[in-house]
């Protein structure tokens, strides 16, 4: 089955800093991957569809300043918090599909960042 | 914009009963999905739903389309401890790309 990892799985970082957040398609490409934000016992909430070489469509509401996505190749996905706060403090879950068959989507297991 | 609720939030059943989670989305879909996540996992996707008036099975889960596309359901049958977790639909409004996760249902089965 399609397989999806995302890296790290947990990271504590310091008020101010930047984190990065990998995600990856381990054995298929993808063209499109969506990165997800969960905060504890609710529901997804879709931040951005990430689009294989063009720039990643946010939805309304998510600074596309602070929460800067890169879609260099088809396996790779990056989610980059910038200048981190507390508030951003919540559980990061990119998911991928795979090209041509049914829009199923397939999650990494997620990253659940800490600001301190 | 869309909007896809589920009912209820949460539920605590024994070991053996029924469960049925219902998911209400404000517009037609074009399908219906249901994800699991088990407690601190990732969603883990069961199935999809795209005819009016679908039901399909895995093993004691049945799952349901409404014959308006606007609803689904996910009941299990005789649950098990296994079961626990958090079931999410998600569904994907008709000309629109993005998926909608509902509210999500949590399940907690005593043994």
């Amino acid at each position: 089955g399609a397989v999806v990892s995302q890296h790290p799985s947990r990271v504590i970082c310091k008020s101010g800093t930047s984190v990065k957040i990998e995600c990856r398609s381990l054995d298929f490409q993808a063209t499109t991957m969506f990165w997800y934000r969960q905060f504890p016992k609710q529901s997804l909430m879709l931040m951005a569809t990430s689009n294989e070489g063009s720039k990643a469509t946010y939805e309304q509401g998510v600074e596309k300043d602070k929460f800067l996505i890169n879609h260099a190749s088809l396996t790779l996905s990056t989610l980059t918090v910038t200048s981190a706060h507390p508030e951003d403090s919540s559980f990061y879950i990119c998911s991928a599909s795979i090209p041509g068959s049914t829009d199923t989507q397939y999650f990494g297991p997620g990253t659940r960042l800490t600001v301190l | 914009g869309q909007q896809v609720m589920q009912i209820p939030q949460y539920q605590h059943v024994q070991e053996g009963e029924d469960f049925t989670t219902y998911c209400n989305s404000s517009t037609t879909l074009s399908n219906i999905q249901w994800y699991k996540q088990r407690p601190g996992g990732h969603p883990v996707f069961l199935i999809q739903l795209v005819k009016s008036g679908e039901v399909k099975k895995q093993k004691r889960l049945t799952f349901q389309f409404g014959e308006a596309k606007k609803n689904s359901s996910l009941h299990i049958t005789a649950t098990q401890t296994t079961d626990v977790g958090t079931y999410f639909c998600a569904g994907r409004g008709t000309g629109f790309q993005k998926l909608v996760f509902g509210t999500g249902t949590r399940l907690l089965v005593s043994p």
